[in-house]
């Protein structure tokens, strides 16, 4: 089946560590997004990118950083730089521009 | 002011009622989504839409672009409609599909 997998479904880690989220596609699709969720907020854009080796910074990028080695995968690197890195993050993808998004199941990371 | 407003927050239904869920709008926008994300936190895409309206098994949503607005209907409601509720704006900026997204509507339907 064709999807989107994010790994683990839970992490948690210890301030000031460095911790990498997986985003794994494969629905051929061009476009991959990182999105972060907060308690009574709406999603908001960390990181996109639109082809290989390309990615921009979206609303919220300070203290994160992503990859695009591969058309599959986008793995996001929350740093230590992240003030308040504890929230549930989402990665998605889509065909193309303007295209239907499709969601992962989500990462809910939690650091004391 | 949110650039993607919904209404209600928080909507709680017995099983069988019509459900009608709002998202208002201040962007300009390419189409507009309607996401259903369930405790656990994973998200569905119910429908993307960018004109008039469309409809899957229960599910209708409805798009005025005049009004800046869009409508998220369900019929026969069930438990298992039982969920948040997301609106999200779809804007092309730089070549790139950015979405705004509403604060969600958390669905409650009771048996």
């Amino acid at each position: 089946d064709g999807g989107i997998t994010q790994s683990p479904k839970y992490l948690f880690r210890k301030e000031g560590q460095n911790v990498t989220l997986s985003c794994e596609q494969n629905l051929n699709h061009d476009a991959m997004y990182w999105y972060r969720q907060d308690p009574g907020q709406g999603l908001r854009l960390i990181y996109y990118s639109q082809i290989v080796n390309d990615f921009q910074k979206g609303d919220i990028a300070e203290g994160y950083s992503v990859s695009r080695e591969k058309k599959e995968s986008f793995p996001l690197t929350v740093t230590s730089a992240q003030k308040n890195p504890t929230a549930f993050y989402l990665c998605a993808s889509s065909i193309a521009v303007a295209s239907e998004a499709f969601f992962g199941q989500g990462t809910r990371l939690t650091v004391v | 002011k949110n650039e993607v407003e919904q209404s209600p927050q928080n909507l709680t239904a017995q099983e069988g009622e019509f459900i009608t869920i709002n998202c208002s709008y201040s962007v300009g926008i390419s189409a507009l989504h309607w996401l259903q994300q369930h405790p656990g936190g994973g998200i569905v895409s119910l429908f993307m839409l960018s004109s008039g309206k469309k409809k899957h098994g229960r599910l209708i949503a409805t798009i005025n672009i005049q009004e800046k607005h869009s409508s998220l209907h369900i019929t026969a409601s069930h438990p298992r409609d039982s969920a948040v509720y997301i609106c999200a704006a779809t804007n092309i900026i730089q070549g790139a599909q950015k979405l705004v997204f509403g604060q969600g509507t958390r669905l409650t339907i009771n048996p």
